[in-house]
């Protein structure tokens, strides 16, 4: 079965930039969207199509790619920034859809 | 605004069958498909699978067999069914609204917890 992976954690102090990857084979063909998930809450899309920023998402927030691993950027982190973020995509053929293992982004 | 509200037992019996619901409300249900995504206490996210609201449906295959969906246009609900459960199905499980059949989620239910025991 096909899998994204990321790290299991990331810890930056306030103010600092956090940079989260994900790699699989397949991003380097299909799209990938980031959700961030706080204790409790549904996730909530945070990134689409690699790099877009959904309407009501802070500019601190922002995706790039590059061959098979994305990345998600969070510069000038917050102490609101800290919770679970999971990367989404697609198998090579687009037929399911598959989500990375998630990161825990920690604010020190 | 498009929601969506998971209903549905929070206690199965192990080897019976998870049945839930999802209720649309403030938008077409013609407009999108519908995923169940579900997450295990402490866990990451699973998609489960998707159906259209033509009834068109795919499967995780590592739940394939197991699973089954359906829709009502009529109430405005998708259905999910997932059968022989055991303790590791015990999970949130969410439905999601999207727009492309692999593209993100652009709309979540706030999930229900379902619990697998005896």
């Amino acid at each position: 079965s096909y899998e994204l992976t990321q790290p299991p954690s990331v810890s930056v102090s306030p103010g600092q930039t956090a940079r989260i990857p994900c790699s699989g084979d397949a991003l380097a063909k299909q799209y990938a969207y980031w959700y961030q998930q706080k204790p409790g809450q549904a996730p909530v899309l945070i990134i689409y199509t690699d790099s877009e920023r959904p309407s009501g998402i802070p500019e601190r927030f922002s995706g790039s790619s590059s061959g098979t691993t994305v990345t998600l950027t969070v510069s000038g982190v917050q102490a609101e920034d800290e919770a679970d973020y999971y990367c989404q995509s697609a198998d090579s053929s687009g037929t399911y859809v598959v989500f990375g293992g998630g990161t825990k982004l920690t604010v020190l | 605004q498009v929601q969506l509200q998971e209903s549905g037992p929070g206690l199965v019996k192990p080897s019976e069958t998870l049945s839930l619901t999802c209720t649309v409300s403030g938008g077409s249900i013609s407009s999108y498909y519908c995923s169940w995504i579900r997450q295990p206490p402490g866990k990451g996210l699973e998609w489960i699978g998707y159906i259209y609201h033509s009834g068109g449906t795919n499967y995780n295959p590592s739940l394939r067999s197991r699973v089954t969906m359906s829709v009502d246009t009529s109430k405005r609900q998708f259905s999910l069914n997932l059968s022989s459960v055991t303790p590791a199905d015990t999970a949130v499980y969410y439905c999601a609204g999207h727009i492309a059949v692999t593209g993100h989620f652009d709309y979540w239910g706030q999930g229900t917890l379902v619990n697998v025991s005896s």
